[in-house]
């Protein structure tokens, strides 16, 4: 079946610099993708989300990535402090908006 | 805060027992999902319901089963626990059917000794 899926399970970045989490999805008529941050002890919260239709969008200090083509999502997220430290998660879901499928999740650590 | 509220926060729990995790949606709410969370790994949607009734389920066990009632407040029945059903349950909540528009809840960390 169609799966979305990350690279790295975990990443340790200095304070201030910045980061980059990928994630890779296998279902290519995905139309809609987000970003969420999970910390410890809450439930995700979203983050950034993009369209199929757009490669790049930008938020507060986060910067959602897609490329359609090898269908790879990253997240970048500049000048990391240490309450960005969470496990991260992509999700993609079809058109409709209806159904999302989370993937496994990144955790990310900010070493102060 | 998200608006989503679960209760109990923590539970602790016997095999072979019966436990029940409630969830009130955001206020104006409709949708109310529930997904389960092993430990490092991702969420993986049991159920929704919208206005009552069931619209679309998941990986959810015949041991699991849910129902959201009239004032729209959710409910989550796991029955013959198993050390296996330890997890983080999350609810989450949306106005309409998108599942991409639901805020989550901070969750209910089920332990099964």
């Amino acid at each position: 079946g169609e799966s979305v899926g990350l690279h790295l399970p975990t990443l340790s970045v200095q304070e201030g610099d910045n980061s980059i989490i990928n994630c890779a999805y296998s279902n290519s008529a995905s139309d809609y993708f987000i970003w969420y941050k999970q910390e410890s002890g809450k439930g995700p919260q979203f983050i950034i989300d993009i369209r199929s239709n757009m490669d790049k969008r930008q938020g507060q200090r986060v910067t959602v990535l897609l490329n359609k083509t090898v269908k790879h999502l990253s997240l970048q997220i500049a000048a990391t402090q240490p309450g960005d430290s969470a496990v991260y998660f992509c999700a993609e879901a079809g058109r409709g908006n209806e159904k999302l499928t989370f993937g496994t999740g990144t955790r990310l650590t900010i070493i102060p | 805060d998200s608006g989503v509220t679960q209760t109990p926060k923590h539970l602790i729990t016997a095999t072979g027992q019966r436990v029940t995790l409630r969830c009130s949606p955001r206020s104006g709410d409709l949708s109310v999902y529930w997904y389960q969370q092993s430990l490092d790994q991702g969420l993986q949607f049991l159920i929704q319901y919208y206005n009552g009734e069931e619209r679309a389920k998941g990986n959810i066990l015949e041991r699991f089963s849910a129902q959201q009632f009239p004032d729209l407040h959710s409910e989550l029945n796991l029955s013959s626990l198993e050390l296996g059903d330890s997890a983080l349950y999350f609810c989450a909540s949306s106005v309409g059917f998108a599942e991409t528009e639901a805020f989550f809840g901070q969750g209910t960390r089920l332990t099964v000794v």
